[in-house]
Parts: C-alpha cells; structure tokens; sequence
C-alpha cells in the first residue's frame, strides 16, 4: 500500500503568516493515464472534510485562491499563502492513484 | 444538488457485525463510485473502501477480510458489512464521492458491550 508522509505534524502560525505542508508518497502517484490524483482536504473540528485542491494543484470550486497546490511524483506541498482564521483544522493530503486509497496522518494547523 | 448520508446504529457489542446505509441523492450511483472513510476520535482519517460505478469494489487491505460493500441502485443506497467488530473499529463512518469532493455528515459507531 502506498504510505503518504505528511511534515510537520503541528503547524502554529499567526494570521497573515505564509505557510506549507509537504506529503511525501511511498511510490510514484502518477497514474497511467497521466493524471496524478493527489488531493489536499481541510477538517474544521466536529465537520466533515472539504476538498481544497485536487490533481495536485487545481482548486475546487468556492475554496479561496490563497491556497494553492504543487509538487510531482512522489513529492508535494501545500501553501497557504496569509492565513485566515477560517484556515485552522486539520489538513490531509489523500492519494487516489493506487487502491487502496490512503491519506496521510494529517497537520493540525494552529494559531500562534 | 449532492447529498449524502449516512445511518447506522450507533451502537454495536464486540464480536458483532456492523451494517451501515449510506443514501445519496443527486447524482447516480451507475455514473459515480462511492467510498467509504473512518476516523476514530480524535484521530486521523482512514480510507476504508469503495464500490465503484461498474459494481466491483476494493478494500483497505487491514479491513478486507471482514468488510463488505453492496448497492441497491433501485434506491440510492450503498451499504457496509463489516463483521468480528472490535474496540478499534469505534469511530465516525463517512461516506464520499468525486475524489472527497462531497461528503455526508457521518454516523458515529461505538463498539461496547
């Protein structure tokens, strides 16, 4: 099974402040058919998750362009550029290349 | 417009088999896998299996031998059979499609006796 590694695991940061999250994937997580299916999901405490960015770097529908998403291969990140209060929760990174699926242990996301 | 959710029981003793209804409405369950992810209080979230458009399905290779998913089209629902329920299978059960885009609210299990 594919192991994604997510750094740091607490991330303490003060409004405004710029910030990134790197998942690092066990094997390649580009897909035959040259997509590579890495998303980006943020969980606010007692919600569900909300998909941020999918295929590495595009950003779904109603999420602010502050975020943004890059990376290839086995190695991507996460930046949030200003963060807002709104921003604080857990974020994981999930790869959907390789059944079974797998996330990463997630990076809590707090204020300073 | 999408929506999802989930129904269970809540609460299931150990030994016992946890079955659990996910019913989706705005979208078709012919045209869109559906997944199933768990996450034990307070900690992270863990893929646990999906049933894909066509009907097949695949599993979280730690879960594979006690886990089973299932669909009734007819009625828009997808279902999860899990059997030989311990202490650690006690957590919110969602359920998902379109690669996480859209979840339900999710159904906490809570295996006791």
């Amino acid at each position: 099974d594919v192991v994604l590694t997510q750094t740091p695991p607490t991330l303490s940061a003060t409004i405004g402040q710029s910030v990134s999250i790197s998942c690092r994937s066990s094997q390649s997580l580009l897909h035959s058919n040259g997509n590579t299916y890495l998303n980006w999901l943020l969980q606010r405490p007692g919600q569900p998750p909300q998909l941020l960015i999918y295929l590495v770097s595009r950003l779904e529908s109603g999420v602010p362009n502050r975020f943004s998403g890059s990376g290839s291969g086995t190695d991507f990140t996460l930046k949030i550029s200003g963060v807002e209060a709104e921003d604080l929760g857990v974020y994981y990174c999930v790869q959907s290349t390789h059944a079974p699926y797998t996330f990463g242990a997630g990076t809590k996301l707090e204020l300073k | 417009q999408v929506q999802l959710k989930e129904s269970g029981p809540g609460l299931v003793q150990p030994s016992q088999t946890l079955s659990l209804t996910c019913t989706v409405s705005g979208f078709s369950l012919t045209s869109n896998s559906v997944h199933w992810v768990r996450q034990p209080p307070g900690k992270g979230l863990e893929w646990v299996g999906a049933i894909w458009s066509g009907g097949s399905t695949d599993y979280n290779s730690a879960l594979k031998s006690r886990l089973s998913i299932s669909r009734d089209t007819s009625k828009s629902q997808v279902f999860l059979k899990m059997n030989s329920l311990q202490t650690e299978d006690t957590a919110i059960y969602f359920c998902t499609i379109r690669l996480f885009a859209y979840w339900g609210q999710g159904t906490l299990v809570t295996v006791s006796s």
